[in-house]
């Protein structure tokens, strides 16, 4: 079955360290988000990608870069992790503009 | 401020008895609405989802009301669960809005009583 997963499930990881979260969903989908998940805000769009070689920022894209170098990956890359940036990290994907996003099981990510 | 909300963060409901969760919108150019579903420790997982141009949509065991007149949306859930304790978030898009112009609520934290 056609699924999206993440990896690591849980990072922990220390202040100024760079860390790479990988999303990968086999759906052939053209979109790919990033979202983060705080308590008090819910889901806040980090970046977002309509397909290959392209990317845009979301509301929350300082201090995060992606990339997308083929259709199922889109991996998200902390440059300097700083402990607000301890969150949920959720990537989702869906086929076309304004069509049903599908989450991925999440990355826990604690900066210390 | 956000676009979307939902009027009560926690809803606790008898096993059997039927849910009904709500979700108010601010955008009157929002023409498409999704229903998520989030249990402790997994991804939004996506239950229904309804244009404007529907005033009601139904799926197994779920049923989606919009009115556009007050911009309120519900789910309402029959013969609950305790598979359905869970975390309910309402999404809300309009053309233009960006990023398929999804705009997520807080949620409802749906509690279910045996």
């Amino acid at each position: 079955d056609a699924e999206i997963t993440q990896s690591p499930r849980h990072k922990i990881t220390e202040t100024g360290r760079q860390v790479t979260l990988a999303c990968h969903q086999t759906w052939n989908h053209n979109n790919m988000f990033w979202y983060r998940q705080d308590l008090g805000h819910g889901l806040r769009l980090i970046h977002y990608s309509y397909g290959v070689q392209d990317t845009n920022k979301g509301e929350v894209s300082d201090g995060y870069s992606v990339s997308r170098s083929n259709t199922e990956d889109l991996p998200l890359t902390l440059e300097s992790a700083a402990s607000s940036q301890t969150s949920v990290y959720f990537c989702a994907s869906s086929q076309g503009v304004r069509q049903t996003q599908y989450f991925g099981p999440g990355t826990r990510l604690l900066v210390l | 401020g956000e676009s979307v909300g939902l009027h009560l963060p926690t809803l606790s409901v008898q096993e059997g008895d039927n849910s009904i969760i709500n979700c108010a919108y601010s955008n009157s150019a929002s023409d498409y609405f999704i229903w998520y579903k989030q249990e402790s420790g997994k991804g939004p997982q996506f239950i229904i989802d309804i244009r404007s141009n529907m005033d009601k949509r139904q799926g197994q065991r779920v049923t989606v009301l919009l009115n556009k007149t007050v911009k309120h949306l519900s789910l309402q859930i029959a013969a609950t669960q305790p598979g359905d304790s869970a975390v309910y978030f309402c999404a809300e898009s309009y053309s233009g809005g960006g990023a398929d112009g999804l705009t997520f609520g807080k949620g409802t934290h749906l509690i279910i009583q045996p």
